[in-house]
């Protein structure tokens, strides 16, 4: 069973600070990562998207992934109550390229 | 540019009755699909379809089908709704597969009873 974890949180961090969000994968083969994040009672919007390991930038956003450890990361910098939502994780995981989900992460930014 | 629209946006179902959510794009994407989203579980494939003309089985495929109807139009038909069914389904598009940028519909609220 190829899965994508990650904590549901809530997880709470005052404006301003940074937002540290964590996904696991256990597909070793994994290739591509994605975050989305979703607003209550929206749909899905993609934030960004990292296919090496190391660090990717995109304004307040930095995405992290270590391959070794299996793990992808996004950062969050200069949080605002605007980034409360639940972020999403979802993982590339085989040769049709269908995207395995998360069940998210939801994060409150308290002013 | 509406992106992409499925209706209807709420449902209410008796089970055992049938309905069929609609979903158009207009970005010309040869890939779209079906997901549904239950509390906790994050988004689960239904079906998708890589092209017009081809459809495929995701994670969750019973008690659904699916047409491809032409490259804009992908519908969910439930034959015999089930409260097992009640969630929020979501329709998408893709350019090629799941590693270009996905693009979602707003949702449709189904509630079986």
């Amino acid at each position: 069973q190829k899965e994508v974890e990650q904590n549901s949180g809530p997880l709470s961090v005052p404006e301003g600070a940074i937002a540290s969000l964590n996904c696991t994968y256990s597909d070793r083969g994994s290739q591509s990562f994605f975050w989305y994040r979703q607003y209550s009672g929206k749909s899905p919007e993609l934030i960004m998207f990292i296919y090496s390991n190391g660090d990717k930038e995109d304004g307040r956003f930095t995405a992290q992934l270590n391959k070794a450890s299996q793990y992808v990361s996004l950062l969050i910098r200069d949080s605002q109550p605007s980034d409360s939502a639940t972020y999403l994780c979802a993982v590339i995981v085989d040769s049709n390229y269908q995207l395995i989900w998360g069940a998210g992460t939801k994060l409150i930014i308290k002013p | 540019n509406a992106g992409v629209t499925q209706t209807p946006k709420f449902q209410v179902l008796k089970t055992g009755q049938s309905m069929t959510l609609q979903c158009a794009q207009d970005m010309n994407h040869n890939s779209m699909y079906w997901y549904r989203q239950d509390p906790g579980m994050g988004l689960r494939l239904i079906y998708y379809s890589a092209s017009e003309g081809t459809t495929d089985k995701g994670e969750v495929p019973n008690g659904y089908n699916v047409s491809r109807l032409n490259k804009r139009e992908f519908s969910l038909r439930l034959e015999s709704a089930a409260p097992s069914q009640t969630s929020v389904y979501f329709c998408a598009s893709s350019e090629v597969g799941g590693g270009n940028t996905i693009y979602f519909g707003e949702g449709s609220w189904l509630t079986v009873v």
